[in-house]
């Protein structure tokens, strides 16, 4: 049972361009939303968050934005660089736990 | 400020064989926790620490994983005996153990192939 899925195993933008990433959940109770970055042979980073109480954060070139009645939430990346390269996590939580629940991940590749 | 530190960075064992992997936190870090993550997948908890004290293990496969934090501060992941399907990364990550939603930080992981 899996109760984040990205759907989307890779992607590949023209640097300069948007990256989209999406993400989807379903289970109800999640109510926090993050994005994790991870290079190879590296743990991942943390990127950006989302309370459920809003529907967008901005962070640089970071966005993530969320539907709450679409159990649906993406991160934007605009430009993309060749060193956003990378496998993105999408994360949820619930309630105050600090218990993450991960999807499989996209690997983005931002070609120069 | 120094990341959270694992090691050994590769293993590789015989399936029915041990293996122990250790973690050092964030200095001041008060929760811990052990994640695998197999290839393809995303990390999947398999215990939390705060301090010394196991906050969620539900996860954990207790007839063959165990995991201790006796000082609460540095932790090891056993495995005893191993199975194929134990191949994986075991990634550590610590966080300030304050409440609430927190950021983690993860390790390299360990990356564990067993034959």
């Amino acid at each position: 049972d899996q109760q984040v899925k990205q759907n989307s195993p890779s992607l590949s933008v023209q640097e300069g361009r948007i990256s989209i990433l999406n993400c989807d959940y379903t289970n109800s109770m999640f109510d926090y939303f993050l994005w994790y970055k991870k290079y190879p042979a590296e743990g991942p980073t943390f990127l950006i968050s989302i309370s459920s109480i809003k529907d967008k954060n901005e962070d640089g070139r970071f966005t993530v934005f969320l539907n709450k009645s679409a159990k649906h939430l993406s991160l934007h990346i605009v430009p993309s660089q060749p060193g956003d390269s990378a496998v993105y996590f999408c994360a949820a939580a619930q309630g105050g736990s600090e218990k993450l629940v991960f999807g499989k991940g996209t690997k983005l590749t931002v070609n120069p | 400020e120094a990341g959270v530190a694992q090691s050994p960075r590769y293993k590789i064992i015989e399936k029915r064989q041990s293996v122990a992997f250790w973690c050092n936190p964030i200095s001041g870090h008060a929760t811990l926790y052990w994640y695998q993550q197999i290839l393809g997948q995303g990390p999947k908890l398999l215990i939390q620490f705060q301090n010394n004290g196991v906050v969620d293990d539900s996860q954990l496969p207790k007839d063959r994983f165990s995991a201790e934090r006796l000082k609460g501060v540095d932790s090891t992941l056993k495995i005893q005996p191993a199975k194929l399907e134990d191949s994986a990364v075991y990634l550590c990550a610590s966080s300030y153990g304050q409440g609430g939603h927190e950021t983690q930080y993860f390790g390299p992981g360990t990356r564990l192939l067993v034959l």
